[in-house]
C-alpha cells in the first residue's frame, strides 16, 4: 500500500510565478488535509478536504491561495502570484476518516521563491 | 484555542541511552487523541506513536513510550536505547476541539541529536 504521494518534491518559483502542489491520499484514504512548516516552526494547518468538497480552509490565506480535491486525480494546493514569504514546505496528509483517525503526511514539497 | 508546547527546542543523548521528551497541551475536550511525529534530516513528518486519552494504559511502540499523564495535561516520549537514526525533530500533535478535530496543532518541536 503505497504511502501519501507529494509532487514536486522541490520547486522553485519566481515571484509572481504560479505554483501547483499535487498530493495523492493514499489508497482508501479519502480525506486531504494540508499544512504548511515556516522555517524553525511546526507544521501549521491550512485546509482540509474531502472529495469535491472544501470542508474547512480556515488556515489558508484568502488571497493567492487555493485547493481543490476532484473526483478523480489528486489534490491540488495552488499559489499564484507566488511572492518571497510563501517559501516553506507544504505537507499533505490523509486519513480514512476524519476526526480521531490518524493523519499519515506525504514526504512535503519544499517551494522556494526567488 | 489548543495549544502544544514543548519546552525542549534541543536535546542530546549518548547512542543506547534513553532519553524523554516533554510536551504539555491545554484543552477542555475529555476524549481525544495525541500523537507524535519525527521529522529526520530527510524532512518526512512520521508518525511515531498516538495515544487515546480514555485509555488508562501509555502507548508503546518497542522502543518509543509515551508517559500520558491525562490530569497534568502532560504527554513525553520515552526512546529506550537510542540509535543513530533516532536524530530527528520530534513534534508532539494534538487535534482541534469539538468539531474541528481534524486540524492537528503542532509544539515547535524538540530536536534530538543521537551521538556516538
Amino acid at each position: 500500500n503505497a504511502g501519501v504521494m507529494q509532487n514536486p518534491r522541490h520547486l522553485v518559483r519566481r515571484r509572481g510565478q504560479e505554483a501547483r502542489l499535487r498530493c495523492s491520499p493514499m489508497k482508501g484514504h479519502s480525506h486531504v488535509y494540508w499544512y504548511r512548516q515556516l522555517p524553525e516552526e511546526g507544521l501549521k494547518f491550512m485546509v482540509y478536504l474531502q472529495k469535491e468538497n472544501i470542508i474547512d480552509e480556515s488556515g489558508m490565506p484568502k488571497e493567492r491561495f487555493s485547493a481543490e480535491f476532484p473526483k478523480e486525480g489528486p489534490s491540488i494546493l495552488r499559489i499564484q502570484q507566488v511572492v518571497r514569504g510563501d517559501s516553506a514546505a507544504y505537507f499533505c496528509a490523509s486519513s480514512p476518516r476524519t476526526g480521531e483517525e490518524t493523519q499519515y503526511f506525504g514526504p512535503g514539497t519544499r517551494l522556494l521563491v526567488l | 484555542a489548543q495549544t502544544v508546547t514543548q519546552s525542549q527546542p534541543e536535546m542530546s543523548v549518548q547512542e543506547a541511552e534513553t532519553v524523554t521528551l516533554s510536551c504539555t497541551y491545554d484543552t477542555s475536550e475529555n476524549n481525544y487523541y495525541l500523537f507524535w511525529y519525527k521529522q529526520p534530516p530527510s524532512r518526512q513528518m512520521i508518525l511515531v506513536i498516538r495515544q487515546e486519552a480514555y485509555k488508562q494504559q501509555n502507548a508503546t511502540e518497542n522502543r518509543f513510550s509515551v508517559n500520558f499523564q491525562k490530569a497534568a495535561k502532560s504527554f513525553s516520549l520515552k526512546i529506550s536505547d537510542s540509535q543513530l537514526g533516532d536524530t530527528a525533530m520530534y513534534f508532539c500533535a494534538f487535534p482541534g476541539s469539538g468539531g474541528s478535530n481534524y486540524k492537528l496543532t503542532f509544539g515547535k518541536g524538540t530536536l534530538l541529536t543521537v551521538n556516538p
